[in-house]
């Protein structure tokens, strides 16, 4: 069946570039995603990529597709003590299906 | 815009109380509608899923049930919790490409 990966803790110093990592295991991924999940909060979308596209910007946000190795990546610049949260990456396969998640990266942010 | 509600935001209940847990969407119609659970902070679990009214996917068998009496609305029961229901709940919609979450409400069982 397919499968999400990430890593469960990443931490990094405020200013600095975190880097989050993710795996899946779906080779007919249409779209993956970046969720940002703050304390007691429900799941913010942060950003997607289709799966025929190798990048995509959005302000301090780049997400990075390796389709060949299914690896994706967000890479938040000039990281900030507002940034540290759960990120959540995840799959679409058949457009209307249900989405699969990673178990989350904690993000934590030292001042 | 689309906009999803879910409520109560917390709830601290019994064992063996029933439950009720309520979701709406406004701005769309037709969506897909999902019920999440997350333990401890940690990962999503997905519980129910529906395409339509009155079509539930059950992904994972428990003490759970869910409805979805009307497009828009979506209800996730129980007739008795047990403490291991005890989570944070995510109600969650999808149009064609992106999935969008509730609030969430959070469950204590005692």
């Amino acid at each position: 069946g397919e499968d999400v990966e990430q890593s469960l803790f990443l931490s990094v110093r405020e200013g600095d570039s975190s880097v989050i990592n993710c795996t899946y295991t779906d080779s007919s991924s249409t779209y993956l995603y970046w969720y940002k999940q703050e304390p007691g909060a429900g799941l913010q979308l942060l950003t997607y990529i289709f799966s025929n596209m190798d990048m995509k910007q959005d302000q301090r946000l780049t997400v990075l597709l390796n389709k060949k190795d299914k690896h994706l990546s967000l890479r938040i610049a000039d990281t900030q003590t507002g940034d540290s949260a759960i990120y959540f990456c995840a799959e679409l396969g058949v457009l209307g299906t249900p989405l699969v998640f990673g178990k989350g990266t904690r993000l934590s942010v030292i001042a | 815009s689309q906009t999803i509600h879910q409520w109560p935001a917390t709830l601290v209940q019994p064992v063996g109380s029933p439950l009720s847990l309520e979701c709406t969407v406004e701005g769309t119609s037709n969506p897909n509608l999902y019920w999440y659970r997350q333990a401890a902070g940690r990962g999503l679990q997905l519980l129910f899923y529906s395409v339509g009214i009155g079509q539930i996917s059950s992904e994972v068998p428990q003490n759970l049930s869910a409805s979805r009496p009307q497009d828009r609305q979506f209800i996730l029961s129980s007739k008795k919790l047990l403490l291991s229901d005890s989570g944070f709940y995510l109600c969650a919609w999808n149009g064609r490409e992106t999935q969008y979450f509730g609030p969430g409400t959070r469950l204590l069982v005692l």
